[in-house]
Parts: C-alpha cells; structure tokens; sequence
C-alpha cells in the first residue's frame, strides 16, 4: 500500500532562489491538497485540485507560489524568489471524495538561509 | 478568533493512564472531524474520523463530537509510550473539504 509521497524530504536554499516541491497522492485519489505548517502550529490549507482543476486557493498563498497538477496525479508546488517567512513544512495530502479522510505525506521541510 | 482552538499546553502522563484532548470550534458549518497524530519530522497520520455528533471507538481511542456545544473529544485509555506525539484536531465543511487545524497538544507517556 503506497501512501502519499512528497520529494525532497528537505530543501535547504538561499533567500531569493526558486524551489518546486513534488507530490504523488495515493493512486485512485482525485483530490489533492496542500498545506503549510510551522512550528508550534497545525497545518494551514494553501490550495486544492479536484482532478487536474485548481479549485480554490488561500490568502496564504502569495503571487510568488504556484501549484500544478497537469494530468490529474502528481502534483508541484513552486516558490519564486524565497523568502524568510517561507521555511516552514509543506505538506501534500489526498482523498477520494469530499467525504473521505485527507491522508498526509511526510512533507517537504523548507530551510531558507 | 480562530476558527478551531486546541490548547497546545504540553501534556505528560503515567504510562497506563488515560490521555483527554479536546478543541472547540467557532464555524457551526463543520461537520466531519478529525484527529491525526503527527510525530516528530513526519506528516500527520489519521487516527479517527468521524460525521456529526456522536462517539466512535477504535481500540484504545475514543473520539466525541457535540456539535451543540461546539466541541470535540479524544481519549486514549491504556496509554503506551509509543503515544507520544503531537495530536491534532481538524475538521471540515464538507464542500472542497478544506481542513481546519487546532495547533496541536504534545503528549508525552511516561514509562
């Protein structure tokens, strides 16, 4: 049983650099969803695709993020020009429909220099 | 105010003993609760989920939910050592399923 998986585990990087996170949900999922979590706090939502359509998006995330899901299974998430503010955990996380759990990938740790 | 309040206060306890967690919420719209146990460097995992009001048992753990009053319980008799975690409360609306995060209580399960 393959569960959702996120690569790298961690990015360390210098302020101003991009960086792209990639997700694989588990298979039969059609929904993905990310999250950001800093120390101390619980995951906070950042965006959500239904298939390969990007349906909503937080206030959370700044003109700098994008997020992409071309054919509807793995999904990226790109940071342009970093930030301080951006280091944090980012997490990815599947379900099949709106009334199924969201299960979690182990994350993507984010360090800025 | 946030939309669900955990208080993250730290929470050690003997080996055996029952753990109590709880979190209240403010948006009357949720209705599928959740608790995941998140250790250290890793994702959360999900422990119990259930829709509505009512209790669910899974073993050792115990989840309530009283929408009435806004509130959400876990309980976990006989606890282990291998219980220590953080554990986090969430809940949805249903719709796009957005989860909404309590900030998480560390249990620690003193041998």
């Amino acid at each position: 049983d393959t569960g959702v998986s996120q690569d790298p585990r961690h990015k360390i990087t210098k302020r101003g650099q991009n960086v792209t996170f990639r997700c694989d949900p588990i298979s039969e999922h059609n929904r993905l969803y990310w999250y950001r979590q800093t120390l101390g706090q619980g995951p906070e939502f950042l965006t959500y695709f239904q298939n390969e359509a990007q349906l909503e998006k937080s206030r959370l995330l700044s003109d700098r993020f994008s997020a992409e899901r071309p054919k509807g299974s793995f999904s990226t998430l790109e940071i342009q020009r970093t930030e301080q503010g951006d280091s944090a955990m980012y997490l990815c996380a599947s379900s099949f429909s709106t009334d199924q759990p969201q299960h979690f990938g182990d994350g993507t740790r984010l360090s800025i220099l | 105010q946030k939309e669900v309040e955990q208080d993250p206060g730290p929470l050690s306890v003997p080996e055996g003993a029952i753990v109590s967690l709880n979190c209240t919420y403010s948006n009357s719209a949720f209705q599928y609760f959740m608790w995941y146990r998140q250790y250290s460097r890793k994702g959360p995992e999900l422990l119990m989920y259930t829709y509505s009001s009512g209790n669910k048992e899974d073993g050792r753990f115990t989840a309530q939910v009283d929408k009435s009053s806004k509130y959400i319980s876990l309980f976990i008799r006989d606890s282990q050592p291998s219980d220590s975690a953080t554990y986090l409360c969430a809940m949805s609306a249903g719709g796009n399923n957005r989860l909404a995060f309590g900030k998480g209580n560390q249990v620690v399960v003193i041998p």
